[in-house]
C-alpha cells in the first residue's frame, strides 16, 4: 500500500525555470493539499482540492498553479522558480470531514538558485 | 499572519520525565486539534486529536488538553522516550472549511 507519493523527492532548479511536482494517492481520498515545511515558519498551506474539478487557495498560494488531474492526483507547478520557492514540499490527502486524518507523502525538497 | 503559533522553537526532555509541548492559536472559528510527529526526511504522521466539545483526550503516553477560553492547547508525553524525539506540530480547523492549518513547530528532544 503504497500511500501517498511524491515525486521527485530532490530537485534543484535555477532562477526563472519552471517545473511540476507530482503526487498521487492510493486511498481513494477526496481531499487533496500541498504544504511547504520552512524553518521557522512550519508547515503552511499552498492550495487544496477538496474534490476532483476543484481547487482552493491556502495561506501562501502566490506563484503557484495546481492541477486536479483525477481524484488520485495533484499537482503543484512553479511557472518561474525563485529562491524563496527553496522549501520541503508535502502533499497530502484525507476523506472528506473535519475528523478525517490527513495523509502525508515523504517530501520533495525543492533548490532554486 | 500565523493563526497558529509554537512559541518554543525547541525543548530537552530527559527519557522518563513528562514533555509539555504547547500551542496557541487565534481564531475562534477553529473547533477541532491535532499533534502530528515529524521525523527527518519523513512526512508528518497523525499522533493525536481534540474535538472543541472536550478539553482533555489521552491516547496511551499521549494527552491533548484544550483551554478554549484562552485559545490553547497542550500535549503532554508521560514518560518521554529517546524514540519521541522528532518535530511536533500542531493543527487546527474549523468546520465549515476543508482545509487543516499547521504551527510552527517544536522539535523536542529526549535524551538518556
Amino acid at each position: 500500500n503504497a500511500g501517498v507519493t511524491q515525486t521527485p523527492k530532490f530537485q534543484v532548479l535555477k532562477t526563472g525555470q519552471s517545473m511540476t511536482l507530482q503526487c498521487a494517492q492510493d486511498m481513494n481520498h477526496n481531499s487533496m493539499y500541498w504544504y511547504r515545511q520552512d524553518p521557522g515558519m512550519g508547515l503552511r498551506l499552498i492550495y487544496y482540492s477538496a474534490s476532483e474539478g476543484t481547487t482552493d487557495k491556502g495561506e501562501v498560494p502566490n506563484g503557484y498553479n495546481v492541477s486536479r488531474l483525477n481524484k488520485r492526483e495533484f499537482s503543484l507547478r512553479l511557472e518561474s522558480a525563485a529562491p524563496s520557492q527553496t522549501s520541503v514540499y508535502f502533499c497530502a490527502s484525507r476523506f472528506p470531514g473535519q475528523f478525517e486524518k490527513l495523509f502525508f507523502g515523504s517530501g520533495t525538497q525543492l533548490s532554486v538558485l | 499572519d500565523q493563526q497558529v503559533k509554537q512559541n518554543s522553537p525547541s525543548l530537552s526532555v530527559q527519557e522518563g520525565r513528562i514533555s509539555i509541548l504547547n500551542c496557541d492559536y487565534t481564531n475562534s472559528m477553529f473547533d477541532y486539534f491535532l499533534w502530528y510527529k515529524k521525523y527527518p526526511a519523513e512526512g508528518p504522521t497523525f499522533l493525536i486529536s481534540i474535538s472543541s466539545i472536550k478539553d482533555k483526550n489521552e491516547d496511551g503516553r499521549f494527552t491533548v488538553f484544550l483551554n478554549k477560553s484562552a485559545k490553547h492547547l497542550s500535549l503532554h508525553i508521560v514518560p518521554s522516550q529517546p524514540g519521541d524525539s522528532a518535530v511536533y506540530f500542531c493543527a487546527a480547523e474549523s468546520d465549515n472549511t476543508d482545509k487543516l492549518i499547521f504551527g510552527t513547530g517544536t522539535r523536542l528532544q529526549v535524551f538518556p
